[in-house]
Order: structure tokens, then C-alpha cells, then sequence
């Protein structure tokens, strides 16, 4: 069965640091995600990608995030200058249409220190 | 705002059980409802997806049910195995807002006795 993919599953980075987080969504879907969960707390949206561009954010995805679909296979999560409070778990989510069930990949666990 | 609670936080069963998890929405205008389970350190896999028009879904020994009118939902577990041990979120996608964010619970953690 189909997969949505996301590498590094571990990334450490240090304070003010820039990082990148891969995902591979499944290869027939056209709506893509973020979303991160801290330790302890709920699962909550960062963003939507559809046909190119965001389609939506949330409050937390302010300009210290973007995303980019650099290719035809990749879609990925840039965090600038990063913060303690950052340190999350990173998923991935993709969907063949906007109303269909989201497939989530294994995140990245992004620690910051 | 949509909100998603969800009730018990923690259930521990004897293997064998049946048994009954319960998700709950502020905001009953709603595209759909999803169960994930999320195994420890692990990403969320999809059980289960209800949409608005839908009383319930079936898969194997889960059942899913909406009660949109009223707010809520269940997701049934017959015979329960240890393997079933995991966090089940319930996330619902809402009109209010977007349609195209997920809205999640914070999960019931359940540990099932061999």
C-alpha cells in the first residue's frame, strides 16, 4: 500500500539554526499538509499546499516557516532560525482530493537545543 | 472555534472486551470525521473515515459512528487484542474556518491486557 514518506525521522538542531524536513506524499494525491505535536499536546495544522501554493495556514505558520514542492515528489518544511519551542513531532499528511481520509507519514522528531 | 474532546483519557480492558472510545465536537457543521491510532513515537495511522452524510463505517473488528446532530462519536472495538494497545485520536474537518484542516482530540491512550 502507497506511502507517505519523511526523512530525517530525527533531526537535532541547535538554536537559530535552519532546518528542512522531507516528505514524500503519496504519488496520485493533490492536497498536502503539516502538522506538528508537541510532547504532551494535541495534533495541530501548520498548513495546506494545493496546485502550487499554500491554501491555507495556521497562526503558527508565521514567516519563520515555508514550504516548497520543489519537484514532483518532494514537499518540504523549512524552519528558520530555530527555537526552543519548536521542538516538536513533524508529520507529513497527504490527500487524493479535500475530502478525502489524510494519510499521515511516521514525522520527524525535530529537537531543538 | 471548533473543539475536540475526547473521553476517557486513559482506558485499560482484559483482553477479549469489547469496547467503546467517545469523541465529542463543538461545531456540528462538519466535511467529515477520521479515527487515527498513533503508536508510541510513531506517526498516525488512518482507521477509519465517516463523512457528514454517514451513520457509521465499518472495518473489520471497528466500528465508527456519527452522530453529527448531537455532536459526537464512537468507535467501537470488538474483541479486543493487545495489539490494539495505542492512542486513538478522533479529528474532525469543519465548514467553520477551513475545510481544510483537521481539527484533533487529545486522544484516548488504551492498554490492553493479555
Amino acid at each position: 500500500e502507497p506511502e507517505v514518506t519523511q526523512t530525517p525521522s530525527h533531526q537535532v538542531t541547535q538554536m537559530g539554526q535552519e532546518v528542512i524536513l522531507r516528505c514524500v506524499p503519496i504519488s496520485n494525491h493533490l492536497y498536502f499538509y503539516w502538522y506538528r505535536q508537541i510532547l504532551g499536546q494535541k495534533v495541530e495544522f501548520l498548513v495546506s499546499f494545493y496546485n502550487n501554493e499554500i491554501s491555507e495556514k495556521s497562526e503558527i505558520f508565521d514567516d519563520q516557516f515555508s514550504v516548497e514542492r520543489p519537484d514532483g515528489s518532494n514537499f518540504t518544511l523549512k524552519i528558520r532560525s530555530t527555537k526552543l519551542e519548536d521542538s516538536a513531532m513533524y508529520f507529513c499528511a497527504s490527500g487524493q482530493e479535500n475530502n478525502s481520509p489524510l494519510h499521515f507519514g511516521n514525522g520527524t522528531r525535530l529537537t531543538v537545543t | 472555534k471548533q473543539e475536540v474532546t475526547q473521553i476517557p483519557a486513559a482506558l485499560s480492558v482484559p483482553e477479549g472486551e469489547n469496547l467503546v472510545l467517545n469523541c465529542s465536537f463543538t461545531d456540528s457543521a462538519i466535511y467529515n470525521l477520521q479515527w487515527f491510532r498513533q503508536d508510541p513515537g510513531k506517526g498516525l495511522t488512518s482507521l477509519l473515515l465517516i463523512q457528514s452524510s454517514q451513520r457509521e463505517q465499518t472495518s473489520g473488528r471497528l466500528n465508527a459512528s456519527l452522530d453529527k446532530s448531537s455532536g459526537r462519536s464512537t468507535l467501537y472495538i470488538a474483541a479486543s487484542q493487545p495489539g490494539d494497545s495505542a492512542t486513538y485520536l478522533c479529528a474532525v474537518r469543519s465548514f467553520t474556518g477551513s475545510a481544510r484542516q483537521l481539527t484533533f482530540g487529545s486522544g484516548t491512550q488504551l492498554t490492553v491486557l493479555p
